[in-house]
């Protein structure tokens, strides 16, 4: 199983709602990732666990908080999102150690916070 | 932190044709170099990939071809055909102590005309 998945596949939000995306891998990968990509651009970097831990935060606002409950789940809890976080919001895993190596990528929520 | 610069934003060819991607980067300690491949509506997907140890690998039409003193690779996609049409990214991770941290370069939009 090389599939990474992701739900819900849309999500509309009001600017006061709280919602959560959902993220699973059965690879045995350790580490997993949550990404925006905004329309036409590349996805950038949120997040990242490593064993099941924070490891990496690249400055997201706290609107945004991340949850890695197992080695198998990631989530992102959204809380008082604006419209500009309106994006498709991809999951990834891969190997944690052994050199970089391939990310498995989700097919992504995408998100319309009205 | 990396910097990944990756042109032609779009390429537009005739199918048969041959298509070159190029990317540059900043890190000279990154030493793995994937292509993701990323069509409308989808998941990015891994196409090629390549280590620092090797200067050039080849997948049926795809290759990838390294020049680390330069600090740049490319991807050739030969013999187009109109389902090569897509959004192709080039990436360099950094390793940290578990798990990577991908940075994309901007895209590029490739489109195969019948």
């Amino acid at each position: 199983d090389t599939e990474v998945t992701q739900t819900p596949k849309h999500l509309v939000m009001g600017m006061t709602n709280k919602k959560s995306l959902k993220c699973e891998q059965h690879m045995g990968h350790r580490a997993m990732y949550w990404y925006k990509q905004k329309a036409k651009k590349p996805p950038e970097l949120m997040f990242v666990y490593s064993y099941e831990k924070l490891s990496i935060n690249e400055s997201v606002p706290s609107r945004f908080s991340p949850e890695c409950p197992n080695s198998s789940l990631l989530n992102l809890h959204l809380h008082a999102l604006q419209p500009e976080d309106s994006a498709l919001y991809l999951c990834a895993s891969s190997r944690a150690t052994g050199g970089p190596t391939e990310a498995f990528f989700g097919q992504g929520t995408r998100l319309t916070v009205v | 932190g990396e910097n990944v610069e990756q042109h032609p934003s779009t390429l537009s060819v005739q199918e048969g044709d041959s298509a070159v991607i190029k990317c540059t980067y900043s890190d000279s300690a990154s030493n793995y170099f994937p292509w993701y491949k990323q069509e409308l509506g989808k998941r990015p997907q891994l196409i090629i990939d390549i280590r620092s140890n090797v200067g050039e690998k080849k997948d049926q039409r795809i290759a990838v071809t390294l020049n680390k003193t330069a600090k740049h690779f490319s991807l050739h996609i030969t013999e187009t055909q109109p389902e090569d049409s897509a959004v192709y990214f080039c990436a360099a991770p950094q390793e940290y102590a578990a798990g990577n941290k991908l940075t994309f370069g901007g895209g590029t939009r490739v489109l195969v005309k019948p």
